[in-house]
């Protein structure tokens, strides 16, 4: 079965601080796409990235990456000189490769950033 | 990316009674899902839509309970049956776009049950 742990219930910072939020995840599938969204407090969704188990090079967008190490099992995504505007719960997730298995998202917990003034 | 929207936005409701939520996407989608967020919590898939057949459903949910439609590739429904202060929570739709692998979430339906 799939699982995606985030250890990280809160995190609160100061603006301009970078930070770090962790995901791992478990799944017997060899190949399968992972997930990060952003959710404001006004609740909706927003997809920041998809990346697929073949590609394991880090990627960069703007003040934001993600570091995917497959041998740890871990998809952590970084905020760089962090903003008030950053303030959201943050989720990651999984899921299988389409044409092999389930392809609705299994998430994690979710990590609550604060980002103060 | 596949632009989503969800009816009614909000609504608050009295025990025993349903609600009919719609979600409606821009473009033709291969999957449709929907999902179900409790206060202060993670999201939990309720169910996947299929087009033209019932709908696959997530243990712990059942179909007299979350019963749903999808009659074409744009538009699916997600009823709350008979509903308690427990069904409390934001519903949200999702779609994979076809081809892509994406999945992208509508803006949410925050259901009160009173």
């Amino acid at each position: 079965a799939q699982k995606v742990t985030q250890a990280q219930t809160e995190i609160s910072v100061v603006e301009k601080e970078d930070v770090t939020l962790d995901c791992v995840y478990e799944t017997r599938d060899t190949t399968y796409y992972l997930f990060w969204y952003k959710q404001p407090p006004s609740g909706e969704l927003v997809f920041l990235i998809r990346r697929n188990s073949f590609d394991e090079q880090n990627e960069i967008s703007g003040r934001y990456s993600w570091n995917f190490q497959k041998s740890t099992s871990s998809f952590n995504f970084t905020i760089t000189a962090s903003q008030v505007v950053d303030s959201a719960v943050y989720f990651c997730a999984l899921s299988e490769y389409p044409d092999t298995g389930r392809r609705a998202l299994t998430f994690g917990s979710g990590t609550r950033l604060q980002v103060q003034p | 990316s596949a632009v989503i929207s969800q009816k009614p936005s909000r609504d608050i409701c009295q025990r025993g009674t349903s609600l009919t939520i719609q979600c409606q996407v821009d473009s033709q989608v291969t999957m449709m899902f929907w999902y179900r967020q409790q206060p202060g919590q993670s999201l939990t898939l309720i169910a996947t839509a299929n087009q033209g057949s019932e709908a696959t459903y997530e243990s712990g949910f059942v179909i007299d309970k979350f019963p749903i439609s999808r009659p074409n590739l744009t538009f699916s429904t997600l009823t709350v049956s008979n509903m308690s202060p427990e069904d409390s929570s934001i519903y949200l739709c999702s779609v994979e776009a076809t081809g892509v692998g994406e999945q992208f979430f509508g803006p949410g339906t925050r259901l009160t049950v009173l």
